[in-house]
């Protein structure tokens, strides 16, 4: 059971290029989620979606964008990454509002 | 909105000894709070949870308690060993679910062998 995973783990881009990462979890969860982990601060989320075809806004959803089209995917893109997008990103994935969430091993993204 | 506070931000404790990490939380509306262990290189893993209704929560060495009314909950490490060191993260959560949860800032325990 492979649970969520992440890709890529590592990523250098530079300014002005675009990416996407991809989150796929085979629980069968409904619940998806961005998160950003910045030095210092706690996880921030970015989008979520409650099911598939569902999107919506976090904390800090400027300068990204996602896409549900399946409930086991859950992508994240970067139109036109900026240094402030360095970060580590984790995808995480619950049965429920408020039960367990299972997070990815990250993806770890410069941009210079 | 919710402001969850962390404390120590980094922590050393000789193995075998116990540990306890502290946060704060200002929504009375959070009503879940799970601890989340992040080793290096990986992603945060639940560890463990406690919700409203409950003052305290145990698992083996670990424990959780929580104070609705001065609003803190805290993690208890009890005879720590090296591979407990890691960030540890507290977090709070409203009834709206992961949404709109709040991470605390992660304590950095290292258990000295």
């Amino acid at each position: 059971n492979a649970g969520v995973t992440q890709t890529p783990k590592f990523r250098v881009l530079k300014t002005g290029q675009s990416m996407t990462l991809l989150c796929a979890q085979d629980m069968n969860h409904e619940y998806m989620y961005w998160y950003r982990q910045d030095p210092g601060m706690g996880l921030r989320l970015i989008h979520y979606s409650v099911g598939e075809g569902t999107t919506a806004k976090g904390e800090v959803p400027d300068g990204y964008n996602v896409s549900r089209l399946k409930k086991q995917n859950f992508l994240l893109g970067l139109e036109s990454a900026a240094p402030s997008q360095t970060s580590v990103y984790f995808c995480a994935s619950s049965s429920d509002l408020n039960t367990e969430a299972f997070f990815g091993q990250g993806t770890r993204l410069t941009v210079v | 909105g919710e402001n969850v506070e962390q404390h120590p931000s980094t922590l050393s404790v000789q193995e075998g000894d116990s540990a306890v990490i502290k946060c704060t939380y200002s929504d009375s509306a959070s009503n879940y709070f799970p601890w989340y262990k992040q080793e290096l290189g990986k992603g945060p893993q639940l560890i463990i949870d406690i919700r409203s209704n409950v003052g305290e929560k145990k698992d083996q060495r670990i424990a959780v308690t929580l104070n609705k009314t001065a609003k803190h909950f805290s993690l208890h490490i009890t005879e720590t060993q090296p591979e407990d060191s890691a960030v540890y993260f507290c977090a709070a959560i409203p009834s709206g679910g992961y949404q709109k949860v709040t991470f605390g800032t992660g304590t950095k325990l290292q258990v000295i062998p």
